[in-house]
């Protein structure tokens, strides 16, 4: 158990509509990341959030966006759903988001979202 | 310039054998070489890390050899197993920056028969 929660664990959706995944990272870390996972794109870095603000930000669509609360969890939202945003969204924490010699990062479970 | 290639892109090998799973990279200010390990079902986990002062890690059965001058990173896991079945993913970042991410490479899925 890596400490980084994820929910939902499963989510079943239609195409065009809207969802948020939601995000706790480990107790102490301030740094978020959001990764996709599909078959055929591996692990794809989305955005990073540190202390509440964006950090990084990778190949996330405009119909993504992401938010990291005042208490560090962190949100994801994917809208105008398509056939092809059905992957397995990670969220990842670290407590060092300057890629110090903390940087690991500890993935959670993940979601797996479909979209039908 | 930003991508991390990795092969091959599945593996089998007798258990006891050596697994090897290759890694390369072009942008130089990368400065920070994890291997991740996932197992279906489950987020990756940091295996072993390296980072390019020194050519080889060693961490049990694990092995990171770094290469600077060719610019190439390979995992060795020696006495493979079958727990050892999973997918691996090499990555690199330029450490040391505000905005740092890390580039995974498309992973290798390796089964280790018994």
């Amino acid at each position: 158990d890596s400490g980084v929660t994820q929910t939902p664990k499963h989510l079943i959706t239609a195409t065009g509509q809207r969802v948020t995944l939601r995000c706790s990272p480990r107790s102490g870390d301030l740094s978020v990341y959001w990764y996709q996972q599909s078959l055929d794109q591996g692990l794809q870095f989305l955005i990073q959030y540190y202390n509440g603000e964006e950090r990084a930000k990778g190949n996330i669509l405009e119909r993504f966006s992401a938010q990291q609360f005042p208490d560090l969890h962190s949100e994801l939202n994917l809208s105008s759903l398509e056939l092809g945003d059905s992957a397995l969204y990670f969220c990842a924490s670290s407590v060092d988001p300057a890629g110090g010699p903390s940087d690991t990062q500890y993935f959670g479970p993940g979601t797996r979202l479909t979209v039908l | 310039q930003q991508q991390v290639k990795q092969s091959p892109q599945s593996l089998i090998v007798q258990k006891g054998g050596i697994s090897i799973i290759n890694c390369a990279y072009e942008n130089t200010a990368f400065d920070y070489f994890p291997w991740y390990q996932q197992f279906p079902g489950k987020g990756p986990a940091l295996l072993i890390a390296i980072r390019p002062d020194v050519s080889e890690k060693k961490e049990g059965r694990f092995t990171i050899s770094f290469n600077k001058s060719a610019k190439q990173f390979s995992l060795h896991i020696m006495d493979s197993q079958p727990g050892d079945s999973a997918t691996y993913f090499c990555a690199a970042s330029a450490g040391y920056s505000s905005a740092s991410k890390i580039i995974f490479g498309s992973g290798t899925r390796l089964s280790i028969r018994p």
